[in-house]
């Protein structure tokens, strides 16, 4: 049972433009949802993270959307950069009192 | 201390060896979860510890694999008669009560042969 689903699974932006990645998830308790960036031989880095009590968050260049009703959150990466190309990972748990579960990850190509 | 470490960041065995993974957290972070990573996916859950106690293990963790982290500090994952299906990344990473998000290592890379 996959308790988030991520959308893309890869992704090509040009750059300057805007990166959106789109995670679904199932348990109703979850209530942490962070995303991940993660280089080739690197392990994944956290981005930023959102609680279900705000609909957004912006930090930077990245923003997360967050849709309690639809339970949807997602990335958006404003005037992508070629420094972005990486896998990213939405992920969710119960008030860090679970292990966090990851998706499948969205592998972004940012172009020039 | 710069962050949570791996030791070996790879390591290439044959099959039916045995393996240990070494994983040392933020010396601050009293939570330590391990994690495997195969191509083209996402991290998946084997097992984690609160301080030196083992809270909660993954149905992926067959009783080939024991972890262990004595007196709270660094842990150590152990691969029993190992598999070709268990060539993978292990990742290791750390938090303060599981709040404020993970930090992980770079991982170690397995190969079986």
């Amino acid at each position: 049972q996959q308790q988030v689903k991520q959308s893309p699974q890869s992704l090509i932006v040009q750059k300057g433009g805007i990166s959106i990645i789109n995670c679904a998830y199932e348990n109703t308790a979850f209530d942490y949802f962070p995303w991940y960036q993660q280089f080739p031989g690197k392990g994944p880095a956290l981005l930023i993270a959102i609680r279900p009590d705000v609909s957004e968050k912006k930090e930077g260049r990245f923003t997360i959307s967050f849709n309690k009703s639809a339970k949807q959150f997602s990335l958006h990466i404003m005037d992508s950069q070629p420094g972005d190309s990486a896998t990213y990972f939405c992920a969710a748990d119960f008030s860090g009192n679970t292990p966090l579960v990851f998706g499948k990850g969205t592998r972004l190509s940012v172009i020039a | 201390d710069t962050g949570v470490s791996q030791d070996p960041r790879h390591k290439i065995t044959k099959r039916g060896q045995n393996v240990t993974f070494r994983c040392d957290p933020i010396s601050e972070h009293n939570r330590l979860y391990w994690y495997r990573q195969t191509l083209g996916q996402g991290p998946e859950f084997l097992t984690y510890f609160q301080n030196e106690a083992q809270l909660e293990k993954s149905r992926l963790l067959s009783d080939r694999f024991s972890a262990e982290r004595p007196k709270g500090s660094f842990s150590t994952l152990e691969i029993q008669r190992t598999e070709q299906g268990d060539s993978a990344m292990y990742l290791c990473a750390s938090s303060f009560d599981g709040t404020y998000g993970y930090t992980f290592g770079s991982g170690t890379r397995l190969t079986v042969v």
